[in-house]
Formats: structure tokens, sequence, C-alpha cells
């Protein structure tokens, strides 16, 4: 069966800008999970979507946003981009808990 | 809350030597464990999983036993190979919070030939 999807692999974006990052689930994984990763500050938790609702917040700025459609894609946002927003977004999705995350392969961003 | 401390790398091996990474854990709760496998320029990969005391989750000849005493999920190998180079995060779940995973800052394994 096909994989998390991400899309797109790699951007590019200037300070400023904004970003729509897409996330296609495993079919049938009502959860949607999104982490920054960064070389200085590892795996951070930015999301969590399941059934439309956000169900979990990490500790990031109000810049950051998602959203999750009724065929359980996942899209998130980055309104007004700094430098230190650089970073590989990882999509995950999950059936439950104690099924573990399949992850996408990430999408590269990087603010210029 | 709940958090995942896991052994700083980076660690350089030998092909065929033994590996261990260490990870301990805190949580509320009855956490599911896991391991996770990243290779450059790609996403995490589960490695491995266990989901309640004693569980041994294995793979690709991988282990680690979910040690509830000690609190601790250490992942080993008895003999690594090149190909296993990779960045290794150790992580947990409960289904107290939905499904938000705790991930340790991961370990980076070098294995020269």
């Amino acid at each position: 069966k096909a994989g998390v999807t991400q899309t797109p692999r790699y951007l590019i974006k200037t300070r400023g800008q904004q970003v729509t990052l897409s996330c296609s689930p495993i079919s049938g994984h009502r959860s949607v999970s999104w982490y920054q990763q960064t070389p200085g500050q590892g795996l951070q938790f930015l999301f969590e979507y399941f059934s439309e609702t956000q169900r979990n917040k990490g500790n990031f700025p109000g810049r950051f946003s998602g959203r999750q459609f009724s065929n359980s894609r996942s899209e998130m946002n980055v309104s007004t981009l700094e430098l230190g927003d650089s970073a590989l977004y990882l999509c995950a999705s999950s059936l439950a808990a104690n099924y573990g995350y399949t992850f996408g392969s990430g999408t590269r961003l990087t603010v210029v | 809350g709940d958090s995942v401390t896991q052994m700083e790398g980076p660690v350089t091996l030998s092909e065929e030597a033994f590996l261990t990474i260490n990870c301990t854990y805190t949580a509320t709760g009855y956490p599911s464990l896991f391991w996770y496998v990243q290779y450059p320029g790609e996403g995490l990969q589960l490695l491995l999983k266990a989901t309640k005391a004693d569980d041994k989750g294995s793979n690709k000849g991988f282990e680690a036993t979910y040690r509830k005493e000690t609190t601790s999920f250490h992942l080993e190998k008895g003999s690594v190979q090149v190909s296993d180079s990779a960045v290794y995060f150790c992580a947990l779940s409960t289904s107290n919070t939905g499904n938000q995973f705790y991930f340790g800052t991961g370990t980076s394994l070098t294995v020269i030939p």
C-alpha cells in the first residue's frame, strides 16, 4: 500500500512569505502529526489532527497552523517566514498510539 | 511529563561489532515504546516496537526489550553492517494524550568497514 506522501520535497522561500505543505496519510489512518526537525533542536512536535480536529499542539508560535480534510489529508501553513523556520518538516500518520507512526520523506524548507 | 532520554552520539563502530544504544523513559500510564531509524535525506522508519512490559521487539537483527523495572528500552544488534549507518531515535507514546509521540534526541551511528 502507498506510504505517507509529502509535497513538495524541497522548497525555497524568502523571509516574510508564507508556505503551505501537504501530507497524504496512509489510507485508513485518521491521525496525522507534524514534526519539525533541525540539527540543533532535533524532532519537535508541531500538532496532531484526528478526524479534522486538532487534538494536540506543540509549543510553536501561532504562525504555524494546520488543518485536516475529510479524506484525512493534512496541510500545514507557516506565515511570515523567518530564517529559523528552515528545517525538515515531517508528516506522520498512525492508526493508534501503540501502532507507531509511519513517516513521510519530509519537506525540506529553506528560508533565505 | 513524558520524556525519552537517549544515549548521546555519535557512535562509530567497526563492521561486525556489537551495538548498544541506551534509551530510558519517563511516562505516566503505560507507554508503547519504539525505535525509529533515519537514513540520510529520508524520513524516519519504524524499526521495532514493544507495547507492554517484557515484550521484545525485533527487526533486521536489531532487538530491544521493554524493561518496566528500569524504565529502559535499549537497542542492540550483535553484528553491525556498514548499511546500518544512520540516526536512531527512541520514542514513546501513550494513549493518554492522543497520538503524541515523544522522541529522544537521536544517536548517530557510523559503521566503518
